[in-house]
């Protein structure tokens, strides 16, 4: 069965301070896709990223960058020198065999302080 | 280019009711999907269609219901409301279903709708 798994509930930094957030996925497929979306106020969920299961590369866009580790099942997002506009709630996803019936986290919700 | 358009974003109801909720996709998606957010289950995808077909199925009762037109504009039903029903609804589209797509879920601002 398929499971992600977001330990963080919510998340305070001062603003320039850096921040990663965590996520741990459960899946039985060899092929998967993994997302982090963000949800800020207004409701819309806005995609940020999407790794195949058979890319290990690590990703930066920005101040955004990915880890991902198969061997330990985790895709964790970090933040660098983040800002008040990063205030939100962040989910990560998990979609087996690229189906778009995503598994979503808790969500972590993170603040960050002027 | 317009995004996922959701209406209405707010909607009252009464238990027992029925309740329709549309999706406009971003232009070119012929792949709509619906998800259900409460504060207790979180996220949860109720089901995808594409070209008019639904193609997975979430794990909800049958009284959560959708179509798809041939313009690929989405409908959800919730007929004989609960008081669990009451969540954010989110209408998400993409280019192609499944493992085609090239293109990942794009969401919409959500339908809130409150069941009293």
């Amino acid at each position: 069965a398929q499971k992600v798994t977001q330990a963080q509930t919510e998340i305070s930094v001062v603003e320039k301070e850096d921040v990663t957030l965590d996520c741990v996925y459960e899946t039985r497929d060899t092929t998967y896709y993994l997302f982090w979306y963000k949800q800020p106020p207004s409701g819309e969920l806005v995609f940020l990223i999407r790794r195949n299961s058979f890319d290990e590369q690590n990703e930066i866009s920005g101040r955004y960058s990915w880890n991902f580790q198969k061997s330990t099942s985790s895709f964790n997002f970090t933040i660098t020198a983040s800002q008040v506009v990063d205030s939100a709630v962040y989910f990560c996803a998990l979609s087996e065999t690229g189906a778009n019936n995503l598994f979503f986290g808790t969500g972590t919700r993170l603040t960050v302080i002027p | 280019k317009a995004g996922v358009t959701q209406t209405p974003r707010y909607l009252i109801k009464t238990r027992g009711q029925q309740v329709t909720l549309s999706c406009s996709p971003i232009s070119g998606h012929r792949s709509v999907s619906w998800y259900q957010q409460t504060p207790g289950q979180g996220l949860q995808f109720l089901f995808e269609y594409f070209s008019e077909t639904q193609r997975n199925k979430g794990n909800f009762p049958g009284r959560f219901s959708g179509r798809q037109f041939s313009n690929s504009r989405s409908e959800m039903n919730v007929s004989t409301l609960e008081l669990g029903d009451s969540a954010l609804y989110l209408c998400a589209s993409s280019l192609a279903a499944g493992a085609q797509s090239r293109s990942p879920l794009h969401f919409g601002n959500g339908t809130r709708l409150t069941v009293t």
